[in-house]
């Protein structure tokens, strides 16, 4: 089944150390995007790439960064720089010029 | 001035009763429109499209005021699993992304 799938659910790290988010999708979609999402609040985007080797920051950039070396792949890196990791993390693709964002299950991220 | 607003409720409903949802827009140049729907610590999931001529899906109807930048969410005859937090969703037309309200609560009471 085609589909957007991140990895893991719950993540658990310690503070000062840099966490990697997976986000993988056969959907065969352009676009995807990073979202941050915080009790009561709506989702904030942190970065969003169109096509392949290609990324844009979104309006919470800081203290992450992501790669896009592969269509199915945007992997989303929180280091040490952001100053409240906590939170749930949602990644989404859409394809150029169709209508739905698809999400993936998200990633709840809990820094201790 | 926050792009896309809503009122975050919680709006309490008896099973049966109709509640609408509003939200209003800052960015003219706005594209396209949506109500995405989202389960207690799920991702969301797209309800429905927005069109300027207004839209109906079963008990779901949305409408979209351009002049206004206010969009709308009708939902008629509530299911108790229609508990869950709705939130407006705008792409503008100069970027890709979509811009999110921070959703309105709506809990179905029997």
């Amino acid at each position: 089944d085609g589909g957007i799938t991140q990895s893991p659910k719950y993540l658990f790290r310690k503070e000062g150390q840099n966490v990697t988010l997976s986000c993988e999708q056969n959907l065969n979609h352009d676009a995807m995007y990073w979202y941050r999402q915080d009790p009561g609040q709506g989702l904030r985007l942190i970065y969003y790439s169109q096509i392949v080797n290609d990324f844009q920051k979104g309006d919470i950039a800081e203290g992450y960064s992501v790669s896009r070396e592969k269509k199915e792949s945007f992997p989303l890196t929180v280091t040490s720089a952001q100053k409240n990791p906590t939170a749930f993390y949602l990644c989404a693709s859409r394809q150029t010029g169709g209508i739905e964002a698809f999400f993936g299950q998200g990633t709840r991220l809990t820094v201790v | 001035r926050k792009e896309v607003e809503q009122d975050p409720g919680p709006f309490n409903v008896p099973e049966g009763a109709t509640v609408a949802f509003n939200c209003t827009y800052s960015n003219s140049a706005s594209q396209s429109f949506f109500w995405y729907r989202q389960d207690c610590r799920k991702e969301p999931k797209l309800l429905m499209s927005v069109y300027s001529s207004g839209n109906e899906d079963g008990r779901f109807t949305a409408q979209l005021n351009r002049a206004s930048q206010y969009i709308s969410l009708l939902i008629r005859d509530s299911k108790l699993s229609d508990s869950a937090t709705y939130l407006c969703v705008v792409r503008f037309f100069s970027g890709y992304a979509l811009n999110f309200g921070k959703g309105t609560s709506l809990l179905v009471t029997p």
